[in-house]
């Protein structure tokens, strides 16, 4: 079964609403990173948090980790119609040294 | 900087035949990452290598092979193709320096492979 689990499976909101996505893991990990992929196309790196961090900002983005929860969310602000595509959360396991990524959340801005 | 380059784009195969695809990582990056993403079980992992070694391995038949050569360019090959091997095959470089992959990985474009 996947690592990690999101929710929602899909989110649509106004332009310039914030957008919160979550995922849930399950074993202990190195890191979380979160990715976007618009429509069938190559994954984007949009922020990598790592197990001793709490929170991390890039732009418009910021980054929750709760280890004890094993839970991150990804909160994107302001949102803008090229910021729909899907958003995946990937987590690096401790000694597996792979990246496992979970279903992923599609999300919609609307004008 | 040039990002990962993956050829081709598109593929359509018959079932039983072979394919290989092919992925040129960043300059520089000594890890390509291959992943099968297909509608129903998403990203899955399918193998890792690092200076011409597989690293890691994920749980697909072997049908599913791959290489590196010494300038870091991956191949992935699927032998006697089925209808489920239909799916993008996204190849990841990262500029993983020995053994720890601790950073982020730089995806191409993909292979969309359809088997008919």
């Amino acid at each position: 079964s996947q690592q990690g689990e999101e929710d929602p499976q899909a989110l649509s909101i106004q332009e310039g609403e914030n957008a919160t996505m979550n995922c849930s893991y399950k074993t202990s990990i190195n890191n979380l990173q979160w990715y976007r992929q618009n429509s069938g196309r190559g994954l984007v790196h949009l922020i990598l948090i790592r197990s001793n961090e709490r929170e991390k900002h890039s732009g418009r983005l910021r980054v929750t980790l709760d280890t004890s929860k094993k839970s991150s969310s990804l909160l994107i602000t302001a949102s803008r119609a090229a910021d729909t595509a899907s958003y995946f959360c990937a987590t690096l396991i401790q000694g597996a040294q792979k990246l496992v990524f979970g279903q992923g959340t599609r999300l919609t801005i609307n004008p | 900087k040039a990002g990962v380059t993956q050829t081709p784009r598109y593929l359509i195969k018959t079932r039983g035949q072979q394919v290989t695809l092919s992925c040129s990582p960043i300059s520089g990056h000594r890890s390509v990452s291959w992943y099968q993403q297909t509608p129903g079980q998403g990203l899955q992992f399918l193998f890792e290598y690092f200076s011409e070694t597989q690293r890691n391995k994920g749980n697909f038949p072997g049908r599913f092979s791959g290489r590196q050569f010494s300038n870091s360019r991956s191949e992935m090959n699927v032998s006697t193709l089925e209808l489920g091997d239909s799916a993008l095959y996204l190849c990841a470089s990262s500029p993983r320096q020995s053994g720890v992959m601790n950073t982020e990985a730089f995806f191409g474009q993909g292979t969309r492979l359809t088997v008919v």
